[in-house]
């Protein structure tokens, strides 16, 4: 069973970046997507980044687009993401998630729900 | 594509059935047949989980008890008998364009 392991948490001044790593214990993420959603305090969830590596495919939310870089090292079991030009907007817990590929339908289009999530990296943007 | 939950708050007794309503801006019914809509559970100070997937399949180790349904723009997930371990906010997501969560509903022990 993959288990997804986060880096600890991390306090950056505002307009400086981070980078939070996503370390999948027990697989990869090879034929898997890689999502990114953060939680702002006593926030709902937050949708940010949809990956697939497979098929070298990432969606973007408007909010970070023009300034977040996804990346994984060769091995594909660690992912990371990094966010610049930070504001205490910013501020929130960020998760990992992983997105097991399943077939479904006559054409067998590809689904990818959130299966297995990490455990969060708090970042906090404070001057 | 936007996704509004009700209600924002739900309390309820242990052993009641409970019931939680999404709606989506547009029809999440895929040409594949399937709608691409999913729940979460977020539990007092854990990351979110995985309750059911495609509108309607429970997710690995899932207790029967919750089942979801619906279709186009109007989804519902339900507990047949609640249990205290339900306790936490349920998200429903949008799969069709990237992803949008609804905003949340707070089931708690009343």
């Amino acid at each position: 069973q993959v288990q997804l392991v986060q880096s600890e948490a991390e306090v950056k001044k505002p307009g400086s970046s981070v980078k939070v790593s996503c370390r999948a214990s027990g697989g990869n993420f090879r034929s898997s997507a890689i999502f990114w959603v953060r939680q702002a305090p006593g926030q709902g969830l937050d949708w940010l980044i949809k990956s697939i590596p497979m098929f070298s495919l990432t969606q973007y939310a408007q909010t970070v687009r023009d300034r977040v870089k996804i990346s994984a090292d060769k091995s594909m079991t660690t992912a990371y993401l990094e966010l610049n030009s930070l504001t205490s907007e910013d501020t929130a817990v960020y998760y990992c998630a992983r997105g097991e590929q399943k077939t479904v339908g006559d054409n067998e289009d590809y689904y990818y729900a959130m299966d297995v999530w990490g455990q969060g990296t708090t970042v906090t943007v404070s001057s | 594509i936007v996704m509004t939950q009700s209600p924002l708050s739900l309390p309820v007794t242990p052993g009641e059935p409970a019931s939680i309503s999404c709606r989506s801006s547009r029809s999440l019914l895929h040409s594949n047949g399937y709608n691409y809509l999913d729940w979460y559970l977020q539990k007092p100070g854990q990351s979110p989980q995985l309750l059911i997937y495609l509108g309607s399949n429970r997710a690995s180790g899932v207790p029967d008890r919750f089942s979801g349904s619906g279709s186009g723009t109007d989804f519902t997930l339900k507990i047949s008998r609640v249990e205290a371990e339900d306790v936490g906010v349920y998200y429903c997501v949008q799969a069709l364009q990237t992803r949008s969560f609804g905003q949340g509903t707070r089931l708690e022990i009343q």
